[in-house]
């Protein structure tokens, strides 16, 4: 069974600060994607990191793939309430498998 | 990006009645979908994988009689609740997989909420 684990599993933090989202396996992924969903809504995707050590940037957020592709990260800075929302990270094995999905990461952002 | 539909977006039924799901690409054509459930503040559980014009691949647990899909079209995949009970209440969303830019992307419909009383 290949785990993907996700962590912190809730987060609450104020309006301005910066968070990190870590998803780890012992998995090699050839691609990995970050959703965000909020709540009675399907997951939108954010991202997806397909080579080791790669770096992407949306607005304020900030995606890693790590160099041997097992591990990411979602860096959020100076968060806003708008960043509220369930946030999934989700690996492929092989090109043409199924994802697996993290447990998620529940991020609420105080104004 | 692509754009997945899902109908209804809420649905309310008897115990023991049937319900039809449907989930439809949009503006590409999907050889795979994928039905996942999902519990409330919870990550998504894989039910079944959709093959078009082939039988769905279903994950451990999961009733093949009770959920049947149908993935008739490369638009359009269907998943019907077989006589549901309470506890199969639950927030249902559907993926599309795409290849883009030299990876496969999964597009997800906005979900439905099924209510069985």
């Amino acid at each position: 069974t290949q785990l993907l684990e996700q962590s912190p599993q809730f987060l609450s933090i104020q309006e301005g600060e910066n968070l990190t989202v870590y998803c780890n396996s012992s998995s090699v992924f050839s691609s990995l994607q970050w959703y965000r969903q909020e709540p009675g809504e399907g997951p939108v995707l954010l991202v997806t990191v397909v080579t080791g050590g790669e770096v992407k940037k949306l607005k304020r957020l900030t995606f890693q793939f790590g160099d041997a592709r097992k591990d990411s990260s979602l860096h959020i800075t100076a968060a806003q309430p708008g960043d509220t929302g369930l946030y999934l990270c989700a690996g492929v094995v092989t090109n043409a498998g199924k994802s697996t999905f993290g447990d998620g990461t529940t991020l609420t952002v105080k104004p | 990006g692509a754009v997945v539909s899902q109908h209804p977006s809420r649905v309310i039924c008897k115990s023991g009645t049937s319900v039809k799901i449907e989930c439809r690409s949009l503006d590409f054509q999907a050889t795979t979908m994928f039905w996942y459930r999902q519990f409330p503040k919870q990550s998504l559980m894989l039910m079944a994988t959709s093959n078009e014009g082939s039988k769905a691949t279903y994950e451990q647990g999961v009733e093949k009689d009770k959920f049947l899909i149908n993935h008739a079209s490369l638009t359009l995949s269907t998943l019907t609740v077989t006589s549901a009970h309470p506890e199969d209440s639950s927030f249902y969303i559907c993926s599309a997989r795409v290849w883009d830019r030299g990876t496969y992307e999964q597009y997800f419909g906005p979900g439905t909420r099924l209510t069985v009383t």
